[in-house]
């Protein structure tokens, strides 16, 4: 069974923001919750990360339930660069990433 | 310029017939993993090496061998490839313990018939 899950396809116009939710139901204390993005025929890249707080970048915002059992990823204002699969994903203490079956995200102008 | 590399970028074999994926990265990160990646499955991670000489299985490592004999390179070795190791595959590298960014290379698109 997948560790994370995400809805298939999610839509939003351009410069207005994105939430992009994940739920990790079984996830334990020293996992990382981690989210990469793929654009079209490209490898994944890496766009956030945390723990138990809540985290920014330049790239988004991570926000992490109080529980852990679900985590949203924050993009401020879309833009039609923003359009690509993301990937909800755990990694445990032995190094081990579970991606999710990934949100492909569509930025309407 | 930092990347990961992967030759070839496409490959068509026949079941049975031994191969090898190439990965290189110049970063010289520790960490390399190589991933599968299916329709609807997401990215599975097959195996991954902390270091030189310690490698690891991930979640699908059936079918699969790497080595790890160099910093910079993990190659990805399919001794008996059949059809259900058709998938798109990624290496990846990240420096080492307490980094968190994996850099991703440009794929293979393995079909084996």
């Amino acid at each position: 069974d997948a560790k994370t899950t995400q809805p298939n396809s999610m839509e939003s116009n351009e410069e207005e923001p994105v939430h992009l939710p994940c739920n990790h139901s079984t996830i334990s204390g020293t996992d990382y919750i981690h989210w990469y993005r793929q654009l079209p025929s490209q490898g994944p890249e890496y766009v956030i990360h945390g723990l138990t707080s809540n985290v920014n970048n330049r790239m988004a915002s991570l926000a992490i339930a109080e529980d852990r059992k679900s985590s949203t990823l924050i993009l401020h204002r879309a833009t039609l660069r923003d359009a690509a699969v993301y990937y909800c994903i755990l990694r445990d203490g032995d190094n081990q990433f579970y991606f999710g079956t990934g949100t492909s995200l569509t930025v309407i102008p | 310029e930092a990347q990961v590399t992967q030759n070839p970028r496409y490959l068509i074999t026949v079941t049975g017939k031994k191969l090898t994926v190439t990965c290189s990265q110049n970063m010289n990160h520790e960490y390399m993993s190589w991933y599968r990646q299916d329709p609807g499955l997401g990215l599975r991670q097959i195996y991954y090496s902390m270091n030189v000489e310690v490698t690891d299985k991930g979640d699908v490592p059936e079918g699969y061998k790497v080595s790890r004999k160099e910093k910079r390179n993990f190659p990805l070795i399919l001794e008996s490839p059949s059809p259900n190791q058709t998938s798109l595959y990624f290496c990846a590298s990240r420096a080492g313990t307490g980094t968190y960014e994996q850099y991703f290379g440009p794929g293979t698109r393995l079909t084996v018939t």
